[in-house]
């Protein structure tokens, strides 16, 4: 089956440093990768598609300038949460769309707290 | 905002028996997915369904789409402890040119050993 790995599994950083989180389709190629934020018991939240090669197009009230993503190749996107603060503690998950196919594949999540 | 909605949010059932979860969404979609989450882990996709098909099955698990009334419905039959978890619909549907998955607010089930 298809996999998608997150890097780190979770992170406790300082209040305003930037943390930059990785997902990968390990044994697929991935066009488009989302990134979704997850509070405790609530749903996914979109926060911004990822495209290969062209900028990611975020959600409305995501800031772009906050939440940078980069989408370098048809196997990576990174999301850098920049000048992190408390609010940002959350679980930040990625999933890849496998080409050709109507599936996401999730990533296992990552945990961000920001003391 | 979020275009699925799950219910029941909660659900409480002993080992063995069935558990049904509903999802109702707004606009058209190209196809309806059921995906489950462990308590802080990431999301296992279950099934897929498309906006051509009425009902699908899957070992225990059996979908069913309803088009015209916006609704999809996931049963698990024989239910498990394991079962444990949080269950979630995403619907599929294209703007642009691009698919935008958008998720509901999930069921959580518990499954009584």
């Amino acid at each position: 089956g298809a996999v998608v790995s997150q890097h780190p599994s979770w992170v406790i950083c300082k209040s305003g440093t930037s943390v930059k989180i990785e997902c990968r389709s390990l044994d697929f190629q991935a066009t488009t990768m989302f990134w979704y934020r997850q509070f405790p018991k609530q749903s996914l939240m979109l926060m911004a598609t990822s495209n290969e090669g062209s900028k990611a197009t975020y959600e409305q009230g995501v800031e772009k300038d906050k939440f940078l993503i980069n989408h370098a190749s048809l196997t990576l996107s990174t999301l850098t949460v920049t000048s992190a603060h408390p609010e940002d503690s959350s679980f930040y998950i990625c999933s890849a769309r496998r080409q050709a196919t109507d599936t996401q594949y999730f990533g296992p999540g990552t945990r961000l707290t920001v003391l | 905002s979020q275009q699925g909605e799950e219910d029941p949010q909660a659900l409480s059932i002993q080992e063995g028996e069935n558990a049904t979860m509903n999802c109702s969404y707004k606009t058209s979609i190209n196809n309806l997915q059921w995906y489950r989450q462990n308590s802080g882990r990431g999301l296992v996709h279950l099934i897929l369904i498309r906006s051509n098909e009425r009902e699908k099955h899957s070992g225990r698990l059996r979908v069913t789409l309803d088009t015209s009334k916006k609704s999809s419905s996931l049963l698990i039959t024989a239910s498990r402890a394991a079962d444990t978890a949080s269950y979630f619909c995403a619907t599929d549907s294209t703007s642009g040119g691009s698919y935008i998955p958008t998720f509901g607010r999930g069921t959580s089930l518990i499954v009584h050993p």
